[in-house]
């Protein structure tokens, strides 16, 4: 299957600091997305990114579709302590067989109040 | 719109012994999607189901796992028999097939520990 790096794979931070994470591929994908996962919870769809160069931003979160579509990247700005949890970046491709989803390993965040 | 709704969120099984997960997507989402997850890592796909047939189960282990979706809707994965590597949360997901076909929607999962 497609491989998708994530980094960092952990973070700790301040509240009120800035958080960015970013995934790469190997390979094109035609979406980016990213999710957030709560202990005991399923991921939780954050931003869905279309097109190559796509900037796309939910309230404190900005996430932004690679020029090469091979990477990605999210931006928290001014943590607060419900922003901890795992965030999951997930590349989408069109297939004959139908859209698959390929998922990264993660970036676990905390943050410190 | 109700979410994808997962069955058992809990199960604590013995080696060897069997367990059935069940899952019912959103309404009107053909495209049905179990994923394995390890902790620690990323939701693995085990099968993805169009309505009532299989896509891809390319990765799922065929000598213990199995997966239905007999009327295109509901489905169920079972493992028989479990092994200690199968403790995980077991994760259902579900699209459309037209516009937002490429975004996944997920359940709460079930958590599967196996002594």
């Amino acid at each position: 299957g497609q491989q998708l790096n994530q980094s960092p794979q952990s973070m700790f931070i301040q509240e009120g600091e800035d958080v960015s994470m970013n995934c790469t591929s190997s390979s094109i994908f035609n979406t980016w997305l990213w999710y957030k996962q709560d202990p005991g919870e399923g991921p939780v769809l954050l931003i869905a990114l279309y097109k190559a160069g796509e900037l796309t931003s939910n309230g404190r979160l900005t996430a932004q579709f690679g020029i090469t579509r091979k990477d990605s990247f999210l931006n928290i700005s001014a943590s607060i302590p419900s922003d901890v949890g795992i965030y999951f970046c997930a590349g989408q491709l069109e297939t004959n067989t139908g859209n698959q989803f390929y998922f990264g390993t993660g970036t676990s965040l905390t943050v410190i109040p | 719109e109700a979410g994808v709704a997962q069955s058992p969120r809990y199960k604590i099984i013995e080696k060897r012994q069997s367990v059935a997960f069940w899952c019912n997507p959103i309404s009107g989402h053909a495209t049905l999607y179990w994923y394995q997850q390890i902790l620690g890592q990323g939701p693995k796909l085990l099968i993805q189901f169009q309505n009532n047939g299989v896509v891809d189960d390319s990765q799922l282990p065929k000598d213990r796992f199995s997966a239905e979706r007999l009327k295109g809707v509901d489905s169920t994965l079972k493992i028989q028999p479990a092994k200690l590597e199968d403790s995980a949360v077991y994760l259902c997901a579900s699209s459309w097939t037209g516009f937002g076909a490429n975004v996944l929607t997920f359940g709460a999962g079930s958590r599967l520990t196996v002594l």
